[in-house]
């Protein structure tokens, strides 16, 4: 089946140290987005790519970096997570920027040590 | 920017219909989302709204009217597996932003 993948699944990080999340889909869609959500608040978007073009949120913080190697594969870079960042990180796609729903992965909780 | 407002909790009886309402402010509008969220999973598209009215999908409902910034979806036939939260996403210029989310908790 179609769909967005995340891994890991759960991610455990020491304070200050770079960790990786990842991000795959078979949609073949134009968008991806990166989102964190803490518990009980909403998805916050960090950054999307439409194809290679980069969009970083006005308030996401330079900690925070982004690859798109490909259409099927996007990155989440943290340089040094700090115990803020612990969170679930989901990955989304969308064939286009606007009116087209977003096809969410099943996410990457991320705790910071 | 996006300012999205919807009750944080609410509580229905299974069979029972629950209507969840999300007001916005928006500088840009093209449509409005609802996305279920079950605890510690990620979001799945219910339904999206541009024109004002109903749009129906089988159990669940949602509404629009874009002059009163207003937004509801209708859960009807209640079961235990829609507890879950019930997230209002309002597509602005480029942009989804995303609303906290109403928890819904369904009882016996």
């Amino acid at each position: 089946d179609a769909m967005v993948i995340q891994n890991p699944r759960y991610q455990v990080t020491q304070f200050g140290k770079p960790v990786t999340l990842s991000c795959s889909q078979t949609l073949n869609h134009n968008v991806m987005y990166w989102y964190q959500q803490k518990s009980s608040q909403a998805p916050k978007l960090l950054f999307h790519y439409y194809d290679k073009d980069f969009n970083n949120e006005a308030d996401t913080p330079d900690n925070f970096q982004s690859r798109r190697p490909n259409t099927s594969f996007c990155f989440l870079d943290i340089r040094s997570p700090g115990l803020g960042d612990a969170a679930m990180y989901l990955c989304a796609t969308s064939r286009d920027i606007s009116g087209d729903t977003q096809y969410f992965g099943p996410g990457t909780r991320l705790t910071v040590l | 920017g996006q300012n999205i407002d919807q009750p944080t909790e609410m509580t229905a009886t299974e069979g029972a219909i629950v209507q969840i309402n999300c007001t916005y402010q928006t500088s840009g509008f093209n449509g409005l989302f609802w996305y279920q969220q079950h605890a510690g999973e990620a979001p799945t598209f219910l339904s999206y709204n541009v024109l004002d009215g109903l749009e129906e999908k089988g159990r669940f409902s949602s509404f629009l009217s874009r002059s009163k910034g207003y937004s509801y979806l209708l859960l009807k036939e209640l079961q235990m597996k829609d507890s879950a939260s019930y997230l209002c996403a309002v597509e602005g210029y480029q942009k989804v932003t995303f609303g906290i989310g109403t928890k819904l908790q369904v009882i016996p």
